[in-house]
């Protein structure tokens, strides 16, 4: 199956400052990039995503962006509250859904 | 209606019970997915049905057994299964199988073996 890399696996950040999250990944022949997020106990909600046609996409204080050449697409979230903490996952779908393995992300007030 | 539901929300079985998860979508899709999840952990992919066919079978034990009885439902009955069993049973759908479409997400079952 196609190995989608999601670095990091956990994430703490002071509220108010920016979180990155990058996933890479290996086969090319995908044109959608979207990220999930999952809070606990809930399930997975889609936040953002993005096709091969564009490379940025911005959603107030979500962003993702694209970079088709070195094969990696990250989630960027500005202006972090706590509400914010939860699992993101990437996933890439080809002939099933591939996910990342997930990053814990907490926002500390 | 862009909702997937599941029924129960949560359930607890013995080793020796048999039970079902169900799954409803009313959107069109033409495909729906039965994922595992342990907690912090990504889902993992069990079923796949397109147009109410079985499509994907990631190799899951045989006390699983998915059923598809029509484009907007979806079972997976449950037989025998083992404490490692216990984790979050999410059923998702999409307009189709594979490709760049959106998977919805039901709010899944909580399952626990005992």
């Amino acid at each position: 199956g196609e190995n989608v890399e999601q670095h990091p696996s956990t994430l703490s950040v002071q509220e108010g400052d920016s979180a990155v999250i990058k996933c890479t990944y290996s086969d090319s022949a995908s044109n959608y990039f979207p990220w999930y997020k999952q809070e606990l106990g809930k399930r997975p909600q889609l936040i953002i995503d993005i096709r091969s046609n564009v490379g940025e996409k911005k959603d107030q204080r979500i962003a993702v962006t694209l970079n088709k050449t070195a094969k990696h697409f990250s989630l960027h979230i500005t202006e972090t509250q706590p509400e914010d903490s939860a699992v993101y996952f990437c996933a890439f779908p080809l002939y099933q859904f591939y996910f990342g393995t997930g990053t814990s992300l907490t926002v500390i007030p | 209606d862009t909702e997937v539901t599941q029924t129960p929300k949560h359930l607890v079985m013995g080793m020796t019970n048999k039970k079902s998860l169900k799954c409803e979508q009313h959107m069109g899709h033409r495909a729906m997915y039965w994922y595992k999840q342990k907690a912090k952990k990504p889902p993992e992919l069990m079923f796949v049905y397109s147009y109410e066919k079985l499509s994907i079978n990631e190799s899951v034990p045989s006390r699983f057994s998915p059923e598809c009885p029509n484009s907007s439902l979806l079972n997976l009955h449950l037989h025998a299964l083992q404490p490692e069993d216990s984790a979050l049973y999410l059923c998702a759908s999409s307009q189709r199988e594979g490709g760049p479409t959106e998977q919805y997400f039901g709010p899944g079952t909580r399952l626990t073996v005992t």
